[in-house]
């Protein structure tokens, strides 16, 4: 266990709509990092939160947002869905830049 | 930008065997670690490790900054040890910790 928490573990959805992925990370961690992993793309980077500041952005799309709460947890926000978003989406934490990584389970989305 | 590679893309191995893992990258790096994804689809942290070598267990692991690659070697692999492994870096310089992954080994150990 990492001891970073991810909800929901699951997700069907239809083309169109919105989602929200919530992360939690371990205690004490200030960032808040999200990746995307699909088959065609692999595991890639989307956005990372620093005590509750953007930081860094990769290959996020428009139609997603996130942000980090003053208790440090995060949300994604996933709009107007596409079947191409259908992926697995992980959070992970540390403690600061250049630090370990610790996953979470992460929260596989299917879209329909 | 920056280019992560690791060779073997897949490996079958027979319980008991050992396995050397490899991972190149194109430029200067702050942070390298390597991941086991596990059958569940869980990604867990298996070494931090920038520079040096670092052992836990069955596994191990070098990364020669200097030369630009790391290696993570697996003795006495079983069964539980199948999965997909990744090298993930973040570049210098950065003052971020966003990783950039490389594709995986996928390893298959059979009894």
């Amino acid at each position: 266990d990492s001891g970073v928490t991810q909800t929901p573990k699951h997700l069907i959805t239809a083309t169109g709509q919105r989602v929200t992925l919530r992360c939690s990370p371990r205690s004490g961690d200030l960032s808040v990092y999200w990746y995307q992993q699909s088959l065609d793309q692999g595991l890639q980077f989307l956005i990372q939160y620093y005590n509750g500041e953007e930081r860094a952005k990769g290959n996020i799309l428009e139609r997603f947002s996130a942000q980090q709460f003053p208790d440090l947890h995060s949300e994604l926000n996933l709009s107007s869905l596409e079947l191409g978003d259908s992926a697995l989406y992980f959070c992970a934490s540390s403690g600061g830049d250049s630090e370990t990584q610790y996953f979470g389970p992460g929260t596989r989305l299917l879209v329909l | 930008g920056i280019q992560v590679e690791q060779s073997p893309p897949d490996l079958i191995l027979q319980e008991g065997a050992n396995s050397t893992l490899r991972c190149n990258f194109s430029d200067s790096v702050n942070n390298l670690q390597w991941f086991h994804q596990n059958p569940w689809g869980q990604l867990i942290n298996l070494f931090y490790i920038p520079s040096g070598t670092k052992q836990n267990g069955r596994l191990s692991a070098t990364t020669v900054a200097t030369e630009r690659y790391s290696l993570l070697y697996i003795s006495s692999s079983q069964t539980t040890d199948s999965g997909v492994y990744f090298c993930a870096v973040e570049i210098k310089p950065s003052n971020t910790g966003k990783l950039i992954f490389g594709q995986g080994t996928t390893l298959q150990v059979k009894p």
